[in-house]
Order: C-alpha cells, then structure tokens, then sequence
C-alpha cells in the first residue's frame, strides 16, 4: 500500500517569497512521486515527476522537487512565487507497473499575496 | 504530447435520471483509463479503473451498478452515474496513461462538474 501526506492544507506566501510544499509518502515498494497543480473547476497538469532517475526534479513554472529516502519525502519548491501560482497542489504517489493508479495527497491550497 | 478529452465539463440533470461522462485520449492509445471524483476542496479520491475490453476495478466502497464505467475501444471510456441523486454531485475526472512513454505520465481531463437537482 501506498500514500502520501501533505502537511499544511493552506499554505499563504507574498509574492517574490520562497514556496515550499510539503510531501511525505509512504510506499513497500521503491516509489514513482508526483505533483500536479489544480486551478479551479480544471484537471490536474504535472509539474513533476520522480521515476528513479535524478533525485533532484526540475518541473514546469520553475518548480523543482527533492526525493529523500531517508527521509521519505518529495518537498515541492519555487525559489520566487508569482501571483500565477495561486493554485491546489496535490502530491501524489504510485508504483511502477502499467496499470498503477496514482494516489493523491489531500492537497496544499496555495495563496499568494502582494 | 497527450492529450485526454473529457465531456462534458459541466452538467446539471434532474434527480433519477442518468448521465454520460465521456473521456477521449487524443493522440495516443489507453488500454487503461481511471476515473476518480472530488469533493470540494478536497483530493481526489479513485472510483474506478478501467480497462480496455474487460471489466473495470472498482475501489472498495464504490457502487458498481451506480457507477458504470465502459471502456469499448482504446482511445474511449465513458463513466454512467445512473439514477443520479443530489448526492452524486461532485467533479469528476479521468485519467490515462500513455504506453508508449515510459515516464509515467498520467494525463488528466479537464474534469466534469456534475450537479443533480
């Protein structure tokens, strides 16, 4: 079984400031993580993937991401946020294998002020 | 790159009656789609996996006759919430994952906000 957890469900940065995100997972299994940003009545787009390849993920938008075994976390980070990032933002977590589904965090409401 | 195709994006249907969410992979063949629903302000939580040809999987506590899921060819699978009840409100969205890349890459649609009246 797997699962992610997503500290903070509200998190509030002024615009220019640094974005961090929370995700910890949990997985038997060596795990393939994820973020993806939800704008409002809209679908899910990836920012990011971890598949086992570098550690360190640059995404879209100027996201990145670190995977830490030891600390079994994937934090989602933006050195600068724009009033564009305002968004929900879930991690999520799956294994590998065709038919894997994608389990989801409860997600991080972010909102950016002037 | 993939694209997933969901419609309608917004419903309002009376309660009882039954409606057709339909999920189009664009460019690209899904032998696998999955369907999930959201609550407001909440994650995402998966109903169903569907496969092309065969049954769906439906998670544990999901209604199997509520909720049919048919997935008849490789670029098409469509959810049928029947009987609907306010309850049934919710957004749902779909899912697939193109084969042909071995990144991972879920694609999503742009989701479907279903209200019952």
């Amino acid at each position: 079984a797997q699962s992610v957890t997503q500290l903070g469900s509200h998190v509030s940065v002024s615009e220019g400031a640094l974005v961090l995100l929370r995700c910890n997972y949990s997985s038997s299994v060596p795990p393939y993580l994820f973020w993806y940003v939800q704008y409002p009545n809209q679908g899910l787009q990836l920012l990011l993937k971890y598949t086992s390849a570098a550690t360190l993920v640059k995404g879209i938008n100027g996201f990145e991401a670190e995977f830490k075994k030891s600390e079994t976390s994937f934090h989602l980070t933006k050195p600068s946020a724009h009033m564009s990032d305002a968004a929900e933002y879930f991690c999520a977590v799956t294994a590998s294998g065709t038919a894997s589904k994608l389990t989801f965090g409860t997600g991080t409401r972010l909102q950016v002020t002037l | 790159g993939a694209v997933v195709s969901q419609h309608p994006s917004w419903v309002i249907c009376k309660s009882g009656t039954s409606v057709k969410i339909e999920c189009r992979s664009l460019d690209f063949q899904a032998t696998t789609m999955f369907w999930y629903r959201q609550f407001p302000k909440q994650s995402l939580m998966l109903m169903a996996t569907s496969n092309e040809g065969s049954k769906a999987t439906y998670e544990q506590g999901v209604e199997k006759d509520k909720f049919l899921i048919n997935h008849a060819s490789l670029t098409l699978s469509t959810l049928t919430v029947t009987s609907a009840h306010p309850e049934d409100s919710s957004f749902y969205i779909c899912s697939a994952r193109d084969l042909r890349r071995d990144d991972y890459g879920y694609t999503f649609g742009s989701g479907t906000r279903l209200t019952v009246v």
